[in-house]
């Protein structure tokens, strides 16, 4: 069973414009990660923000930031004013538990920023 | 800052053949990652080692090996390719002894394998 859902397989956002991509996970595990990565078309991961699941705030870093909503197991990425720079493939990524290092990926969200 | 090296970079093998890739992991990072992603597929992961030795396993083909060496870079040996072997191959690392590694996993730009 999928383990990490992104629903959006393709999103479109204006530049300057905020946006928000989807994710939701699955696991009975009461302590585990997610992770966001950005993927350009190079094809690099680049790790973006990382969320526990015993974190008390949402996590940010620069324009990403992480609405986790626990009890929803949602963890859904906004990106606040988009740049043209920002068009990649955005891939959700969860660790589970503290023993399994491994990271369980959805399979992605197509982004396109437009000026 | 030093980031994940995997060489090569791009690999073109024809069916039946061996390939070996390699992976040299954040100074300090004593765990490696290796994942694999098709086209227009997310990663999946394949194997992982921790302070040299195996530590968790994933979806890897009895085709493939891998292991860490002492100075922990990684290598994944891939024999009787397979057209379906074609696929972008990540090396990721972690510093898991300070548990940083719940956290953080830095990924390598890849090595694109094309079988033929």
């Amino acid at each position: 069973a999928q383990k990490i859902t992104q629903t959006q397989p393709g999103m479109f956002v204006q530049e300057k414009e905020a946006v928000t991509l989807d994710c939701t996970y699955d696991t009975s595990d009461p302590s585990y990660g997610l992770f966001w990565y950005k993927q350009p078309s190079s094809g690099e991961m680049i790790f973006l923000i990382y969320q526990g699941s015993y974190d008390q705030q949402n996590a940010t870093e620069g324009r990403y930031s992480l609405n986790f909503q626990k009890a929803r197991k949602s963890a859904n990425l906004v990106i606040s004013a988009s740049q043209l720079g920002d068009s990649a493939m955005y891939f959700c990524a969860m660790r589970e538990g503290n023993s399994g290092y491994a990271l369980n990926f959805g399979k992605g969200t197509s982004l396109l920023v437009t000026p | 800052a030093a980031g994940v090296i995997q060489s090569p970079r791009h690999l073109i093998k024809e069916k039946r053949e061996t390939a070996t890739l390699k992976c040299y992991p954040i100074p300090r990072h004593d765990t490696v990652y290796w994942y694999q992603q098709g086209p227009g597929q997310d990663p999946q992961f394949l194997i992982s080692f921790y302070e040299k030795m195996q530590s968790d396993k994933g979806s890897i083909p009895d085709r493939f090996s891998a292991q860490q060496f002492s100075d922990y870079h990684s290598e994944l040996n891939m024999s009787s390719l397979e057209l379906g072997d074609s696929a972008l191959y990540f090396c990721a690392s972690s510093f898991r002894r300070n548990l940083a590694g719940l956290y953080e996993q830095y990924f390598g730009p890849g090595t694109r394998l094309t079988v033929t």
